[in-house]
């Protein structure tokens, strides 16, 4: 049983270039997250997206940030006009779906890092 | 909303010593989760504890939970090399699904 997947692993762009980040969740899991971590910080809840609908975005920047979970395919963090500050460690996380989610561990995916220049 | 103090920022020890970080909260906690980052890793669940006072072990890992659920603590025994990594504790926010994180505990061990 595959992980987690993301890709790809490390992504480069210029300022005002777009980044599209990639996440494909455990077989099975229905329920994805995306986190962002900064150098020696710890991670800090962007969205929360189940097939087809964002059911928590209030970590997520109103401007430039966008997520989807589409049907078919893997789960889009989609960065626009990316700035420097935009640059850190990505990760996605899956959990089954279940009664009382918020007692599902959270499967993290090897993340990816985005160096904005 | 939901914050997690974890405490230290830093540890380190020489192989063979103990290590414990903890993880403090002001509300009560409905669960608290560990997860071990190792360097230029991504991290990795080590445990759930949900009861008032529980207490897991894995190994020379032991984890605890508060009986008032505001507060958990990991402690290893005799530190190997293969411990380095950084520790984060994480509780859902209110009744949501979104884990919020610790800032974690970076764990260097000298051989």
């Amino acid at each position: 049983n595959a992980g987690v997947m993301q890709n790809p692993r490390h992504l480069v762009r210029r300022r005002g270039q777009e980044a599209r980040l990639r996440c494909s969740p455990m077989k099975g899991h229905s329920h994805v997250y995306w986190y962002r971590q900064l150098p020696e910080e710890g991670l800090k809840f962007m969205v929360y997206l189940q097939k087809e609908n964002i059911i928590d975005e209030s970590g997520m920047p109103k401007e430039r940030f966008s997520a989807e979970f589409p049907k078919e395919g893997p789960s889009i963090l989609r960065i626009q006009q990316v700035v420097r500050g935009d640059s850190a460690a990505y990760f996605c996380a899956s959990s089954p779906p279940g009664i009382r989610h918020s007692y599902n561990e959270q499967f993290f995916g090897p993340g990816t890092r985005l160096t904005v220049l | 909303g939901q914050q997690v103090m974890q405490i230290p920022q830093y540890q380190h020890v020489q192989e063979g010593e103990d290590f414990t970080t903890y993880c403090n909260s002001s509300t009560t906690l409905s669960n608290i989760q560990w997860y071990k980052q190792r360097p230029g890793g991504h991290p990795v669940f080590l445990i759930q504890l949900v009861k008032s006072g529980e207490v897991k072990k894995q190994k020379r890992l032991t984890f605890q939970f508060g009986e008032a659920k505001k507060n958990s603590s990991l402690h290893i025994t005799a530190t190997q090399t293969t411990d380095v990594g950084t520790y984060f504790c994480a509780t859902p926010q209110g009744g949501s699904e979104k884990l919020v994180f610790g800032k974690g505990t970076k764990l260097t061990v000298n051989p």
